[in-house]
């Protein structure tokens, strides 16, 4: 059974670095498939922030590339987002996700874990 | 990056068949078939219903299907049910290698 877990602080400051970590049980990162971060602000939709493959090959929603860093710790299969510069606006539940078979669908979630930006 | 067109609300009393659409470009919904649907209920993480347009996850009714017509796609849920009440999204490969959502439609059931 594939399980996803979303850690890190729930409250950042503005200005300051947003920083989660994934660690994943019953599938291993360095497997062929690509790996992600999505958000949802309170009451809003889903936003794909993005993905990363075992090799290091990583995609970004072109709104956020300038700020976010997606890496993999593969010893602890885990992996980690950062999100730099954050502001209110980047209040959200986060999850992380697999993308399943052709990298087509996200087929195993986290349970989602709440980042409120805020002094 | 644009988030793909799905209606804000969709309604229907039990027993009916209710269909959300989800409208792309070229650059996605219409030229991939890559993609998938999700059920959220409140505060819960969303679970995946369909995928590759029209492909069911093992364990998921067959009352949700999936289709595509040019630039959308649409989710049909057919025999509706009370604990069909949920937000729906759908979602999208893109060209650039990304990934994109739609807006989410609320379902209710009356």
């Amino acid at each position: 059974q594939v399980q996803l877990q979303e850690s890190g602080p729930g409250l950042v400051k503005p200005s300051e670095t947003l920083s989660l970590t994934c660690t994943v049980s019953g599938s291993s990162i360095s497997s062929a498939f690509y790996w992600g971060w999505i958000r949802q602000p309170p009451g809003k939709g889903l936003e794909w922030i993005g993905s990363i493959f075992h090799v290091g090959r990583t995609y970004y929603d072109s709104s956020l590339k300038s700020r976010v860093t997606i890496s993999m710790d593969t010893p602890n299969n885990r992996f980690s987002l950062k999100l730099r510069s954050v502001t209110a606006a980047d209040t959200a539940v986060y999850y992380c996700a697999r993308l399943g078979d052709r990298s087509s669908h996200f087929d195993y979630w986290g349970q989602g874990t709440l980042v409120t930006v805020s002094s | 990056q644009s988030a793909l067109t799905q209606p804000a609300s969709v309604s229907g009393s039990p027993g009916q068949s209710i269909t959300i659409s989800c409208t792309g470009t070229t650059s996605d919904v219409g030229n991939y078939n890559y993609v998938s649907w999700y059920q959220q209920h409140p505060d819960k993480a969303p679970k995946l219903i369909v995928f590759d347009v029209n492909n069911r996850p093992s364990g998921v009714s067959n009352r949700f299907s999936g289709s595509k017509s040019g630039n959308t796609a649409s989710l049909t849920i057919s025999g509706l049910q009370a604990e069909d009440e949920a937000d729906y999204y759908c979602n999208s490969f893109r060209s650039d290698n990304t990934w994109v959502f739609g807006g989410g439609t609320k379902v209710t059931v009356l």
